[in-house]
C-alpha cells in the first residue's frame, strides 16, 4: 500500500525550516528516507524502525510515531544543497523481503 | 566507500528488441533489487533477489522481465521484448541483510532506458 507524502512541493529561502510527512493506513515495519537530485540516484538519508523513535544527523532529522503509521522528516536551517525530491520508502510487516514502497515524493527547492 | 555500479548509463533500443541492464552490487551485500522510475514519477519496486532466486516481485514484473546473477558479482535485468512504456530509469539496489528487514538499500546511479 502506497504511503502518502505531503506536501507535494515546498519552496524555502536559505535558513528556513521544512517538515515533510509520510503516512500509512497500516502500521509499518520501517520507514526509509531518501533524497534524489534531478537525474541522479536516490541517496539514503536514514531509517526508522521503532515507534516513538527520533533520529538525526546534522540538521536533518526524522521521527516515527508510536503507532508506526506516520513519519516526519525535519530540515532545519536549510541550505541550497538540500534541494531535491524527498521520498519516503516504507516496509510493511509480512513481506518476503524488505522491498520498499515509495511515496510520491516532495519537491524541495531552496532559494538564496 | 563501496557503491552499486550500473551499466550502461543510457540505453536506446527499438521497440520489440531485447535489452539487458547490468549491475554490480556492493560486494558483501546479499539482497538485490530492481526498481524503476518513469520520468517525473515515484520509484517503483520491480523485484527482489536472494540466494540466486527471486524472493518477491511486483505486478509490473511480468513474463517479459527476468533477473539473473550469472556470476559472483553481476546482477542483470533482462526485458525480452521491449515496449514503449518500458522507457524509464532503472535502478539497482542492494542491502547487506534483509533478515528481519530494516536494512538500508543503496542505489546505483541508474540506467536510462529509452524505447523508440
Amino acid at each position: 500500500q502506497q504511503p502518502v507524502q505531503s506536501p507535494q512541493a515546498v519552496i524555502l529561502r536559505e535558513g528556513e525550516d521544512a517538515v515533510i510527512n509520510c503516512s500509512s493506513s497500516k502500521a509499518l515495519y520501517s520507514v526509509h528516507w531518501y533524497r534524489q537530485k534531478h537525474g541522479e540516484a536516490p541517496v539514503f538519508l536514514m531509517i526508522l524502525l521503532k515507534g516513538g523513535e527520533q533520529k538525526g544527523h546534522e540538521k536533518i532529522s526524522a521521527s516515527f510515531n508510536e503507532k508506526k503509521q506516520q513519519s516526519s522528516l525535519y530540515l532545519t536551517a536549510s541550505q541550497l544543497s538540500y534541494s531535491g525530491t524527498y521520498f519516503c520508502g516504507t516496509e510493511s510487516y509480512g513481506g518476503a523481503t524488505n522491498k520498499l514502497i515509495f511515496g510520491t515524493g516532495t519537491l524541495l527547492a531552496v532559494q538564496p | 566507500e563501496p557503491e552499486v555500479t550500473q551499466t550502461p548509463s543510457h540505453q536506446v533500443t527499438q521497440m520489440g528488441q531485447e535489452v539487458i541492464l547490468r549491475c554490480v552490487p556492493i560486494s558483501n551485500h546479499l539482497y538485490f533489487y530492481w526498481y524503476r522510475q518513469i520520468l517525473g514519477q515515484k520509484v517503483e519496486f520491480l523485484v527482489s533477489f536472494y540466494n540466486n532466486e527471486i524472493s518477491e516481485k511486483s505486478e509490473i514484473f511480468d513474463d517479459q522481465f527476468s533477473v539473473e546473477r550469472p556470476d559472483g558479482s553481476n546482477f542483470t535485468l533482462k526485458i525480452r521484448s521491449t515496449k514503449l512504456e518500458d522507457s524509464a530509469m532503472y535502478f539497482c539496489a542492494s542491502s547487506e541483510n534483509s533478515a528481519g528487514g530494516g536494512q538500508p538499500q543503496h542505489f546505483g546511479d541508474g540506467t536510462r532506458l529509452s524505447i523508440l
